[in-house]
């Protein structure tokens, strides 16, 4: 399978936990994304990476929140003190390139108790 | 600030009974128009790519349009298994490349 992948898929955890989600792209995609979907809601963007830099970061994205993608591969997103407001479907993509259609992995469903 | 709208929220169809799903959107300088699917739990599945007014693109029973302000998907003749939440995006001058998304539309063809 050369698609997006994402773990874990479900995650339940009590408030005030720290979860960290990973992503692993299309192989020669040097763009990642993240975004947030909440129910019946479009998803929502996050941050995105250039290879293994972070270039942009939305305001959706406070201080408890932090993204990496070393050496350009995979990516991890991690959320410290979680909250309930936090319970949503993350979603990673890739693509290659500014222009092009962006492919979707599974999600990670996080549900904050 | 770029928006996308889509209309309606949702929609129910009869097997065979031909439709469409409207997306409006404001963007500085269009870089792309964006349909896809998504079932219940999962990510969303890429449809089609629209760059400029007048550009059709058509996959099964699915047809998508743009115009400098609306696209359309069209469905003809729909199955049970088209149904599924339809998001379209738009993605602007940004070089970011982020996509700007609609709440989608929740389509049910009953049989």
């Amino acid at each position: 399978d050369t698609g997006v992948s994402q773990d874990p898929r479900h995650k339940i955890t009590k408030r005030g936990q720290n979860v960290t989600f990973r992503c692993d792209p299309i192989s020669e995609h040097n763009r990642l994304y993240w975004y947030r979907q909440t129910l019946g809601q479009g998803p929502e963007f996050l941050t995105y990476f250039q290879n293994e830099a972070q270039l942009e970061k939305s305001r959706l994205l406070s201080d408890r929140f932090s993204a990496e993608r070393p050496k350009g591969s995979f990516s991890t997103l991690e959320i410290q003190r979680t909250e309930q407001g936090d319970s949503a479907m993350y979603l990673c993509a890739s693509t290659q390139g500014a222009g092009n259609e962006q492919f979707f992995g599974p999600g990670t469903r996080l549900t904050v108790l | 600030e770029d928006q996308v709208t889509q209309s309606p929220e949702a929609l129910r169809l009869q097997e065979g009974e031909s439709s469409s799903l409207n997306c409006s959107y404001t963007v500085s300088g269009l870089r792309g128009l964006f349909w896809y699917r998504q079932d219940p739990g999962k990510g969303p599945e890429f449809l089609f790519t629209l760059y400029s007014a007048g550009e059709e693109k058509e996959k099964e029973r699915l047809k998508a349009t743009l115009t400098k302000k609306e696209s359309f998907l069209h469905i003809t003749a729909p199955k049970p298994e088209d149904s599924a939440t339809y998001l379209c995006a738009v993605k602007g001058s940004s070089n970011t490349g982020k996509l700007i998304f609609g709440q989608g539309t929740t389509l049910q063809v009953k049989p």
